[in-house]
Protein backbone atom coordinates (compact mmCIF):
# COMPACT_ATOMS: atom_id res chain seq x y z
CA UNK A 1 0.00 0.00 0.00
CA UNK A 2 0.72 3.78 -0.07
CA UNK A 3 0.16 6.77 1.76
CA UNK A 4 1.13 10.25 0.98
CA UNK A 5 0.98 13.39 3.82
CA UNK A 6 0.94 16.74 3.22
CA UNK A 7 -0.44 19.86 5.04
CA UNK A 8 -4.54 20.56 3.99
CA UNK A 9 -3.71 24.31 3.91
CA UNK A 10 -0.85 26.86 3.73
CA UNK A 11 -1.31 30.52 3.60
CA UNK A 12 1.44 32.70 3.10
CA UNK A 13 1.95 36.65 2.15
CA UNK A 14 2.80 38.02 -1.28
CA UNK A 15 6.79 37.92 -1.88
CA UNK A 16 7.43 35.45 0.73
CA UNK A 17 8.32 31.85 0.39
CA UNK A 18 6.58 28.97 1.16
CA UNK A 19 7.46 25.18 1.92
CA UNK A 20 5.22 22.17 1.42
CA UNK A 21 6.24 18.93 2.92
CA UNK A 22 5.28 15.57 1.68
CA UNK A 23 5.94 12.52 3.58
CA UNK A 24 5.30 9.46 2.05
CA UNK A 25 4.98 5.07 2.15
CA UNK A 26 5.40 3.12 -0.80
CA UNK A 27 6.05 -0.33 -1.65
CA UNK A 28 9.23 -0.01 -4.28
CA UNK A 29 9.62 4.00 -4.60
CA UNK A 30 10.31 5.38 -8.02
CA UNK A 31 10.44 8.98 -7.53
CA UNK A 32 8.25 11.99 -6.20
CA UNK A 33 6.07 14.24 -8.36
CA UNK A 34 4.31 17.68 -8.06
CA UNK A 35 1.17 18.86 -9.79
CA UNK A 36 -0.40 22.33 -9.25
CA UNK A 37 -4.06 22.40 -10.48
CA UNK A 38 -5.91 26.15 -10.24
CA UNK A 39 -9.85 25.73 -9.00
CA UNK A 40 -11.52 24.54 -12.24
CA UNK A 41 -7.88 23.83 -13.97
CA UNK A 42 -6.19 20.51 -14.61
CA UNK A 43 -3.22 19.22 -12.82
CA UNK A 44 -0.09 20.43 -14.39
CA UNK A 45 3.34 19.36 -13.63
CA UNK A 46 6.06 20.76 -11.88
CA UNK A 47 8.98 18.75 -10.76
CA UNK A 48 9.93 15.19 -10.24
CA UNK A 49 12.79 14.20 -7.69
CA UNK A 50 14.25 10.57 -7.81
CA UNK A 51 17.23 11.31 -6.33
CA UNK A 52 17.88 13.24 -2.80
CA UNK A 53 18.67 16.75 -3.07
CA UNK A 54 17.09 19.63 -4.75
CA UNK A 55 15.82 20.52 -7.73
CA UNK A 56 15.47 23.91 -9.42
CA UNK A 57 12.86 25.36 -11.71
CA UNK A 58 12.79 29.37 -11.33
CA UNK A 59 10.89 30.13 -8.48
CA UNK A 60 10.06 26.61 -7.80
CA UNK A 61 12.47 23.88 -6.19
CA UNK A 62 12.05 20.27 -4.89
CA UNK A 63 13.85 18.12 -2.36
CA UNK A 64 13.97 14.80 -1.68
CA UNK A 65 15.34 12.61 1.32
CA UNK A 66 14.61 9.37 0.47
CA UNK A 67 16.10 7.85 3.86
CA UNK A 68 13.61 9.90 5.53
CA UNK A 69 10.55 9.21 3.14
CA UNK A 70 10.26 13.22 3.15
CA UNK A 71 9.75 15.63 0.38
CA UNK A 72 9.24 19.21 -0.36
CA UNK A 73 8.55 22.01 -2.63
CA UNK A 74 9.53 25.46 -2.00
CA UNK A 75 8.24 28.21 -3.61
CA UNK A 76 9.65 31.59 -3.75
CA UNK A 77 8.51 35.39 -4.54
CA UNK A 78 5.03 34.19 -3.90
CA UNK A 79 2.56 35.77 -6.62
CA UNK A 80 -1.10 36.28 -6.06
CA UNK A 81 -1.15 33.63 -9.10
CA UNK A 82 0.60 30.88 -7.26
CA UNK A 83 -2.81 30.37 -5.29
CA UNK A 84 -3.93 26.63 -6.20
CA UNK A 85 -3.53 22.78 -5.05
CA UNK A 86 -0.15 21.84 -4.85
CA UNK A 87 -0.07 17.29 -5.17
CA UNK A 88 2.47 15.10 -4.14
CA UNK A 89 2.35 11.98 -6.22
CA UNK A 90 4.33 8.90 -5.96
CA UNK A 91 4.26 5.59 -8.06
CA UNK A 92 3.05 2.71 -6.04
CA UNK A 93 3.35 -0.88 -7.30
CA UNK A 94 0.96 -1.10 -10.57
CA UNK A 95 -0.09 2.25 -10.17
CA UNK A 96 1.93 4.91 -11.89
CA UNK A 97 0.44 7.38 -9.92
CA UNK A 98 -1.42 7.69 -6.69
CA UNK A 99 -1.23 11.37 -5.59
CA UNK A 100 -1.41 12.95 -1.75
CA UNK A 101 -4.97 14.89 -1.01
CA UNK A 102 -2.91 18.39 -1.74
CA UNK A 103 -2.28 21.69 0.13
CA UNK A 104 -4.41 24.71 -0.74
CA UNK A 105 -2.25 27.67 -0.94
CA UNK A 106 -3.75 30.92 -0.79
CA UNK A 107 -1.51 34.15 -1.01
CA UNK A 108 -2.39 37.45 0.63
CA UNK A 109 -1.56 40.31 0.03
CA UNK B 1 -1.86 24.24 -29.10
CA UNK B 2 -4.10 22.15 -26.94
CA UNK B 3 -2.55 18.51 -26.33
CA UNK B 4 -4.71 16.61 -24.77
CA UNK B 5 -8.53 17.27 -25.41
CA UNK B 6 -11.27 16.52 -23.80
CA UNK B 7 -14.88 16.76 -24.72
CA UNK B 8 -17.44 17.66 -23.70
CA UNK B 9 -16.41 20.47 -20.91
CA UNK B 10 -19.36 19.80 -19.56
CA UNK B 11 -21.79 16.82 -19.64
CA UNK B 12 -25.38 16.33 -17.77
CA UNK B 13 -26.81 12.81 -18.15
CA UNK B 14 -30.18 10.91 -16.12
CA UNK B 15 -29.18 8.28 -13.64
CA UNK B 16 -28.94 4.99 -15.38
CA UNK B 17 -27.96 6.61 -18.49
CA UNK B 18 -25.03 5.47 -20.21
CA UNK B 19 -22.55 7.91 -20.88
CA UNK B 20 -19.84 8.42 -22.80
CA UNK B 21 -16.91 10.69 -22.33
CA UNK B 22 -13.65 10.81 -25.07
CA UNK B 23 -10.03 12.16 -25.08
CA UNK B 24 -7.78 12.64 -27.61
CA UNK B 25 -3.96 13.78 -27.87
CA UNK B 26 -1.90 15.25 -30.11
CA UNK B 27 1.55 14.14 -28.12
CA UNK B 28 1.89 10.60 -29.41
CA UNK B 29 2.51 9.55 -26.50
CA UNK B 30 2.10 5.47 -25.39
CA UNK B 31 0.34 6.03 -22.20
CA UNK B 32 -3.43 7.08 -21.89
CA UNK B 33 -4.89 7.67 -18.33
CA UNK B 34 -8.34 8.43 -16.94
CA UNK B 35 -8.60 9.91 -13.29
CA UNK B 36 -12.03 10.60 -11.36
CA UNK B 37 -11.86 13.81 -9.22
CA UNK B 38 -14.49 14.90 -6.90
CA UNK B 39 -14.86 18.61 -4.92
CA UNK B 40 -11.56 18.98 -2.93
CA UNK B 41 -10.06 15.62 -3.54
CA UNK B 42 -7.02 14.43 -5.22
CA UNK B 43 -7.60 12.91 -8.96
CA UNK B 44 -8.03 9.16 -8.45
CA UNK B 45 -6.60 6.86 -11.06
CA UNK B 46 -9.41 4.46 -12.79
CA UNK B 47 -7.29 2.59 -15.20
CA UNK B 48 -4.52 3.53 -17.97
CA UNK B 49 -3.49 1.74 -21.39
CA UNK B 50 -0.08 1.37 -22.16
CA UNK B 51 -0.31 1.44 -25.98
CA UNK B 52 -3.27 -1.20 -26.34
CA UNK B 53 -2.44 -2.83 -22.93
CA UNK B 54 -5.33 -1.93 -20.58
CA UNK B 55 -4.42 -1.69 -16.61
CA UNK B 56 -7.55 -1.51 -14.36
CA UNK B 57 -7.22 -0.49 -11.00
CA UNK B 58 -8.41 -2.77 -8.66
CA UNK B 59 -10.98 -0.59 -6.77
CA UNK B 60 -12.36 0.76 -9.83
CA UNK B 61 -16.12 -0.14 -10.00
CA UNK B 62 -17.61 -2.24 -12.72
CA UNK B 63 -19.62 0.32 -13.95
CA UNK B 64 -16.72 2.26 -15.66
CA UNK B 65 -15.04 0.61 -18.94
CA UNK B 66 -12.63 2.26 -21.26
CA UNK B 67 -11.61 1.92 -24.73
CA UNK B 68 -8.61 2.95 -26.78
CA UNK B 69 -9.24 2.41 -30.74
CA UNK B 70 -6.22 4.16 -31.78
CA UNK B 71 -3.18 5.77 -30.17
CA UNK B 72 -4.94 9.20 -30.21
CA UNK B 73 -7.93 8.56 -28.64
CA UNK B 74 -9.32 6.94 -25.64
CA UNK B 75 -12.91 6.90 -24.45
CA UNK B 76 -14.31 6.23 -20.88
CA UNK B 77 -17.87 5.04 -20.67
CA UNK B 78 -20.47 4.68 -17.79
CA UNK B 79 -22.63 2.54 -17.99
CA UNK B 80 -25.26 3.00 -15.11
CA UNK B 81 -23.99 6.65 -13.67
CA UNK B 82 -25.24 6.68 -10.45
CA UNK B 83 -25.19 10.00 -8.22
CA UNK B 84 -21.93 9.26 -6.81
CA UNK B 85 -20.18 9.15 -10.48
CA UNK B 86 -20.77 12.93 -10.53
CA UNK B 87 -17.36 14.55 -10.27
CA UNK B 88 -14.50 15.87 -13.29
CA UNK B 89 -13.02 13.17 -15.35
CA UNK B 90 -9.37 14.08 -15.98
CA UNK B 91 -7.56 12.52 -19.05
CA UNK B 92 -3.47 12.36 -19.06
CA UNK B 93 -1.07 11.61 -21.44
CA UNK B 94 2.55 10.54 -20.63
CA UNK B 95 5.46 8.90 -22.68
CA UNK B 96 5.86 6.05 -20.26
CA UNK B 97 4.02 4.96 -17.47
CA UNK B 98 7.24 5.24 -14.85
CA UNK B 99 8.82 8.50 -13.93
CA UNK B 100 7.48 10.68 -16.73
CA UNK B 101 5.54 13.44 -16.27
CA UNK B 102 1.75 13.11 -17.00
CA UNK B 103 -0.40 15.93 -19.64
CA UNK B 104 -3.79 16.84 -18.16
CA UNK B 105 -6.70 17.60 -20.56
CA UNK B 106 -9.03 20.43 -18.42
CA UNK B 107 -11.27 18.01 -17.85
CA UNK B 108 -15.11 16.60 -18.14
CA UNK B 109 -17.15 17.66 -14.95
CA UNK B 110 -20.37 14.96 -15.47
CA UNK B 111 -23.57 15.76 -13.87
CA UNK B 112 -26.18 13.34 -12.95
CA UNK B 113 -29.97 14.07 -12.84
Amino acid sequence: GQSLEQPSEVTAVEGAIVQINCTYQTSGFYGLSWYQQHDGGAPTFLSYNALDGLEETGRFSSFLSRSDSYGYLLLQELQMKDSASYFCAVRSGNTPLVFGKGTRLSVIA
Amino acid sequence: DAMVIQNPRYQVTQFGKPVTLSCSQTLNHNVMYWYQQKSSQAPKLLFHYYDKDFNNEADTPDNFQSRRPNTSFCFLDIRSPGLGDAAMYLCATSRESTNQPQHFGDGTRLSIL
